[in-house]
């Protein structure tokens, strides 16, 4: 069965730094998304993207975040200067239309020292 | 607002006992309803859906879930629980409301005692 997958497993990184998650749908999918999980929280939205370009976004989502999808295949999440409150699971999903099901990938877990 | 509620934050059972998981929502518009279950350290994997048609829903582990569109509730169920099915679950909606964006319960961590 075709499935979400997302490297790396586990990144950990100083405050400041850059970092890169990234996430290949399923492969006929055309919505893909980003959700994180800080330890012992609730799942949070954080950004939708459709056709290239972000349909919507939560208020987590700043200036410090983006989304790219660089070829047909791969689809990152960017956090350009990581705080220690990023430490979270971040999960990226894909879904074959806009109100259907969600296919979630196992999680890169974002350690921020 | 839209809102997921999963009134228990962890449930103790005993292994072959039965288990029901409750979750409520708020909306007043047509909604899909799913419960994803989290192993430990692992991602979030979907365990059963309600889009349309039939109230209950069977997934995969032997688990159901019933849709009650008056009590506004996706009780999730298993007749006979696993130490296996030592996990969190989480029961998730979208709707219109949300512009179909996923709203998460704080989740249920099932435990099974031997």
């Amino acid at each position: 069965e075709p499935e979400v997958t997302q490297t790396p497993s586990h990144q950990v990184t100083q405050m400041g730094q850059e970092v890169i998650l990234r996430c290949v749908p399923i492969s006929n999918h055309l919505y893909f998304y980003w959700y994180r999980q800080i330890l012992g929280q609730k799942v949070e939205f954080l950004v939708s993207f459709y056709n290239n370009e972000i349909s919507e976004k939560s208020e987590i989502f700043d200036d410090q975040f983006s989304v790219e999808r660089p070829d047909g295949s791969n689809f990152t999440l960017k956090i350009r200067s990581t705080k220690l409150e990023d430490s979270a699971m971040y999960f990226c999903a894909s879904s074959a239309s806009r109100d259907r099901v969600w296919y979630f990938g196992p999680g890169t877990r974002l350690t921020v020292t | 607002a839209q809102s997921v509620t999963q009134l228990d934050s962890q449930v103790p059972v005993f292994e072959e006992a039965p288990v029901e998981l409750r979750c409520n929502y708020s909306s007043s518009v047509s909604v899909y309803l799913f419960w994803y279950v989290q192993y430990p350290n692992q991602g979030l994997q979907l365990l059963l859906k309600y889009l349309s048609g039939s109230t209950l829903v069977k997934g995969i582990n032997g688990f159901e879930a019933e849709f009650n569109k008056s009590q506004t509730s996706f009780h999730l169920r298993k007749p006979s629980v696993h130490i296996s099915d030592t996990a969190e679950y989480f029961c998730a909606v979208s709707s219109s409301d949300s512009n179909y964006q996923l709203i998460w319960g704080a989740g249920t961590k099932l435990i099974i005692k031997p």
